[in-house]
């Protein structure tokens, strides 16, 4: 089955530690997305990265990072600046690289706790 | 500064009856408007959308109304079933270069 595949479903984060939060696809898709979901604020851009090897912060970057080494993949990086973590994340991805009207394909997101 | 105001924030609706969810924009540049529907636990998923050149598209129960002069567009789903309750964001695209931009979301619930 083609899809994005985020891993973990819940991932708990201690006081001062750094977290990465996973995404794959295999939709062969150019461009992917991170997205910060928290209840009632809709959905924020962290960061997207259009190809290979090159990413652009989002709106709400401060905090995170990311790499875009491989197509298939595009980790999120989840850093102890980032004060205020808790909330699901939904990876995305879309067909073409700079395109107006596609589609964006989503993952089943990861749900990120403070313990 | 929020740039896609969608309301409301919930709403109930009985079986069979129209849910209606309002978005309203500022920046003329936007020039692809799609809906996405989220089932909880769930990532979203491409709804319906559409271009401003249109004012309406329909697919099914799911109806996009287009008002340009205004900024403003709304999903209306009709027969509304049990099935459809989720989350709805509208969202909005400026040209080639920019990015989605959603709106805060809508709970919608049918009760049957």
């Amino acid at each position: 089955d083609g899809g994005i595949t985020q891993s973990p479903k819940y991932l708990f984060r201690k006081e001062g530690q750094n977290v990465t939060l996973s995404c794959e696809q295999n939709l062969n898709h150019d461009a992917m997305y991170w997205y910060r979901q928290d209840p009632g604020q809709g959905l924020r851009l962290i960061y997207y990265s259009q190809i290979v090897n090159d990413f652009q912060k989002g709106d709400i970057a401060e905090g995170y990072s990311v790499s875009r080494e491989k197509k298939e993949s595009f980790p999120l990086t989840v850093t102890s600046a980032q004060k205020n973590p808790t909330a699901f994340y939904l990876c995305a991805s879309q067909d073409k690289a700079y395109s107006t009207n596609e589609k964006l394909f989503f993952g089943s997101g990861t749900q990120l706790s403070v313990l | 500064q929020q740039q896609v105001k969608q309301s409301p924030q919930s709403l109930i609706v009985q079986k069979g009856g129209i849910s209606i969810i309002n978005c309203a924009y500022e920046n003329t540049a936007f020039d692809y408007f799609p809906w996405y529907q989220q089932f909880p636990g769930k990532g979203p998923a491409l709804l319906i959308a559409i271009r401003p050149d249109v004012s309406e598209k329909k697919e099914g129960r799911f109806t996009i109304s287009f008002n340009k002069s205004a900024k403003q567009f709304s999903l209306h789903i009709m027969d509304s079933q049990p099935g459809d309750s989720a989350t709805y964001f509208c969202a909005a695209h400026e040209g080639s270069q920019g990015n989605l931009i959603f709106g805060k979301g809508t709970k919608l619930s049918v009760k049957p």
